[in-house]
């Protein structure tokens, strides 16, 4: 079973600034990692997939990259309605697993 | 317009079997598509439990041991979890979601509380 170890759990960032998220995979994933945004009371949304690709009406802001089993989260310019809970997850080998989830505050 | 809708039980007694019901429109059980389940305990983080594909492969998280069942009626666009022994520890709110590699169309999640 492939573990997702997110970090931080918990960010503190002020509003303009940028965020760094982190996730890193136990065993390889191929790049088959997708990030989500998740609000009190809401469902998860879609933010990135194939580790680097953002989904569809994601704005530019978000942006994710991979180098071998490590996978980041990068937000520019953060906006309020960004302060939400974040989960990485794979979907290797027809399988799926979630990290722990990092909780983005503000400063 | 793709959109998804969990139904079934709010309150399951323990050791009881639950049954949930994931009805989705504006896509197709297609090559490539599968719907999956998601839970969330409250506070908690995201917990993958099952996915039924295309083709009727299906596949489970292994932290369940075998208590999950999947299964699909494309005549209805559903897909149906089962999840035997229920314990408290199961209570959640229960998302379904579709599966194009990543799930990018989500329920809005229906909780279950497990209690005698």
């Amino acid at each position: 079973e492939i573990v997702l170890t997110q970090s931080p759990g918990t960010l503190y960032v002020s509003p303009g600034e940028s965020a760094t998220l982190s996730c890193r995979a136990s065993q390889s994933v191929n790049n088959n990692l997708a990030w989500y945004q998740q609000k009190p009371g809401q469902a998860p949304r879609l933010l990135i997939y194939a580790a680097t690709t953002r989904a569809s009406g994601v704005p530019a802001r978000f942006s994710g990259s991979a180098s071998g089993p490590d996978f980041t989260l990068t937000i520019t310019g953060l906006q309020s309605e960004d302060f939400a809970v974040y989960y990485c997850q794979h979907y290797h080998n027809w399988m799926a697993s979630f990290g722990q989830g990092t909780k983005m505050q503000i400063k | 317009q793709i959109t998804l809708k969990e139904s079934g039980p709010t309150l399951v007694k323990p050791a009881e079997t639950l049954t949930l019901t994931c009805s989705f429109s504006g896509f197709s059980l297609d090559s490539g598509v599968g719907v999956g389940w998601i839970r969330q305990p409250p506070g908690q983080a995201l917990e993958w439990l099952a996915v039924i594909y295309w083709d009727d492969d299906w596949r489970q998280s292994p932290s369940l041991m075998g208590r999950v069942t999947i299964t699909k009626d494309i005549t209805k666009n559903q897909v149906v979890l089962t999840l035997t022994n229920m314990d408290p520890a199961d209570t959640a709110t229960y998302y379904c979601a579709r599966r194009r590699g990543s799930f990018d169309a989500w329920g809005q999640g229906t909780l279950v509380i497990v209690s005698s």
